[in-house]
């Protein structure tokens, strides 16, 4: 079983400040884990992925996350926040169950930027 | 610059009528999803399909949606007869599905869906 919680379902910040989104997931068996965005009426886009390598992961547009197994953690930043980054944010739990694949999505962070 | 495709972008149905919504996943990826995202429930994994057969479908009401793929290239959701609880939009997403490995997705731009 697996289960995937976004502690936060708003976060607001100001231009140029730090970004921190949470997620802390748990798991059966080892995960991947992934970050996704998505603007307004858009699709999702992959910003990065964890997959069982380095444990700090640089995505795109200055992203990165952290994989820290013993707070079953993956939380999301980025160190100085753009307007162009004010979407939604879905964190993703992903592992192999019965020989195919489980997919647990998060419920999302909006994320606001205030100029 | 690869992308999943979906079709249409935008319908508006009356209850009772049937949708048939299609997915074009990128070439090469053998893995399709179907989503369906509301405010209410967010996004839920309707079927996975591998290989053009259906390995997970248990998110799907089985009593009016159906998914297929008639071919690798095409990815089907059908909803017969449609329901106002159905307006919802719905992603479809590709991968490339390697054995025992986890996929990452790509995901198309969505239909969004409204049964009247």
């Amino acid at each position: 079983a697996q289960s995937v919680t976004q502690l936060d379902s708003h976060v607001s910040v100001s231009e140029g400040t730090p970004v921190l989104l949470r997620c802390n997931y748990s798991s059966s068996y080892s995960p991947s884990l992934f970050w996704y965005v998505q603007h307004p009426n858009k699709g999702l886009q992959l910003l990065l992925k964890y997959t069982s390598a380095a444990t700090l992961v640089k995505g795109i547009n200055g992203f990165e996350a952290e994989f820290k197994k013993s707070e079953t953690s993956f939380h999301l930043t980025k160190p100085s926040a753009h307007m162009s980054d004010a979407a939604e944010y879905f964190c993703v739990v992903s592992g192999l169950s019965g020989g195919y694949q489980k997919v647990t999505f998060g419920t999302g962070t909006k994320l606001q930027v205030i100029p | 610059d690869a992308r999943v495709t979906q079709t249409p972008r935008h319908k508006v149905t009356e209850m009772g009528q049937e949708v048939t919504m299609r997915c074009q996943p990128i070439l090469g990826h053998n893995t399709v999803f179907w989503y369906r995202q509301t405010m209410m429930q967010g996004l839920e994994l309707l079927a996975y399909f591998r290989n053009r057969a259906p390995l997970d479908d248990s998110g799907m009401p089985k009593d009016r949606f159906s998914a297929e793929m008639p071919d690798a290239t095409l990815a089907t959701l059908k909803i017969q007869p449609s329901e106002p609880r159905d307006s919802a939009v719905y992603f479809c997403a590709s991968g490339l599905g390697l054995a025992g490995s986890t996929d990452t997705q790509y995901f198309g731009p969505g239909t969004r869906l409204t049964v009247l």
